[in-house]
């Protein structure tokens, strides 16, 4: 069956990079996402990245996609205290099933 | 404008009774999802739902069933309840599209506590 893997904790500090790392196993994966949960909130939809592609960026976010390993990674340069929260990475296989998460990874941040 | 919302925010119930917890998006989308959160943060799909399939996870015990009256919503309901479905519920939803990313928005989340 699809499974998702992430450590569950990093810790970094103030101002250095963060950097979350998945893997998973469904080699018909088509998208793979990263999910942001702040204590109490809901998901937020961070990013995301097609299966061909093998990085992809946006501001502060990088999103690095090894499809050979099924490694997937999310950088967060110079973090932020705001940055805390719980990091999910997820992916889809086709269709319009749902998302197979990952346990998800705490993100402390130290000052 | 809330994109997902649900209704209500918080769930306090008796085992044995039953429930529903309501879903609504204003994005035009035409798939709906619920997910449960259980306390240790595990994320699992339950359903997912368009106006042509639904899709059942195999683990999802038939106590729980989704309504959908129409497109912008999806009602969970919830029959007996016992301890084990107290959660957190999100539903979720995205746009069909054969070839798209079908990214998914969440609603904020339904906190579900039987006692």
């Amino acid at each position: 069956g699809e499974d998702v893997e992430q450590s569950l904790f990093l810790s970094v500090r103030e101002g250095d990079s963060s950097v979350i790392n998945c893997t998973y196993t469904d080699s018909s994966s088509t998208y793979l996402y990263w999910y942001k949960q702040e204590p109490g909130a809901g998901l937020q939809l961070l990013t995301y990245i097609f299966s061909n592609m093998d990085m992809k960026q946006d501001q502060r976010l990088t999103v690095l996609l090894n499809k050979k390993d099924k490694h997937l990674s999310l950088r967060i340069a110079d973090t932020q205290t705001g940055d805390s929260a719980i990091y999910f990475c997820a992916e889809r296989g086709g269709g319009a099933d749902g998302l197979t998460f990952g346990k998800g990874t705490h993100l402390i941040i130290q000052p | 404008d809330t994109a997902v919302s649900q209704t209500p925010k918080y769930l306090v119930t008796q085992m044995g009774n039953d429930k529903s917890i309501k879903c609504e998006q204003n994005l035009g989308h035409d798939t709906m999802y619920w997910y449960k959160q259980d306390s240790k943060k595990f994320l699992k799909i339950m359903f997912s739902y368009n106006n042509k399939e639904l899709i059942i996870n195999e683990t999802v015990p038939n106590r729980f069933s989704p309504k959908s009256p129409d497109k912008a919503h999806l009602n969970l309901h919830i029959n007996s309840l016992e301890l084990g479905d107290s959660a957190v519920y999100f539903c979720a939803s995205s746009h069909y599209e054969t070839g798209g990313a079908y990214e998914q928005y969440f609603g904020p989340g339904t906190r579900l506590t039987v006692t």
